[in-house]
């Protein structure tokens, strides 16, 4: 599975769209990005994923560029409950696939009043 | 709610204790994982099972026994842990192990080896 890049922690305020980056340039033709977030001292929480094109949810927003080697997540009007740690993953799915997460470090979101 | 269930949801064992760790999932999945969250460490997988058969083992030291006696329930058996296990243990289901759904975990139980 290809390896991904996130900043390690962003600001944002309540009520404002927040934007994570995610950096995957190694990704495959057959490799999905998923989000999922992990609220302090939680289970980690599925948030979306894609292959191609932008998806949308009733959580956020997935827009991953047309090289597919990275994507955004947008939370659109961001509270101060979405303050969590955000784990962009790049997975195989298919017969093939082993249902291997494997997480990062993630990006520590802080969601201000 | 997840629809996957996490008990004890703390647990405090001495290195010679004998614990399980239990796991209960709602949903009709097919697959359970456990994994592991070391303090300032990222989640790690430990195990996978497929329909109640082991599909994985990340290297996992055998004082750790898993068991996985249907698909709805997922056990982690615990012996002669050492202080380094304290940890939150996570369990997860999805509904395939293949393909591209997602996993759904529980709450997790917060272990402290003394």
């Amino acid at each position: 599975d290809a390896k991904t890049t996130q900043p390690t922690s962003m600001d944002c305020a309540e009520g404002r769209a927040a934007n994570l980056p995610c950096n995957h340039s190694t990704i495959s033709g057959n490799e999905y990005v998923y989000w999922y977030r992990q609220i302090h001292s939680q289970g980690p929480q599925y948030i979306i994923h894609g292959l191609k094109n932008n998806e949308t949810n009733e959580m956020a927003s997935l827009i991953i560029t047309e090289d597919r080697k990275s994507s955004t997540l947008i939370l659109p009007h961001a509270t101060l409950r979405d303050t969590a740690v955000y784990y962009c993953i790049v997975r195989v799915a298919g017969s093939s696939n082993t249902g291997k997460l494997i997480f990062g470090q993630g990006t520590t979101l802080q969601v201000k009043p | 709610e997840t629809g996957v269930t996490q008990t004890p949801r703390h647990l405090v064992m001495g290195m010679t204790n004998k614990k399980s760790l239990k796991c209960e999932q709602h949903l009709g999945h097919n697959a359970m994982y456990w994994y592991k969250q070391s303090a300032k460490k990222p989640l790690e997988l430990m195990f996978v099972y497929n329909f109640k058969e082991q599909t994985e083992n990340n290297s996992v030291p055998s004082r750790f026994s898993p068991e996985c006696p249907n698909s709805s329930h997922l056990f982690l058996h615990l012996h002669t842990l050492q202080p380094e296990d304290s940890a939150l243990y996570l369990c997860a289901s999805s509904r395939r192990l293949a393909g591209e759904d997602e996993q759904f975990f529980g709450p997790g139980t917060r272990l402290t080896v003394l």
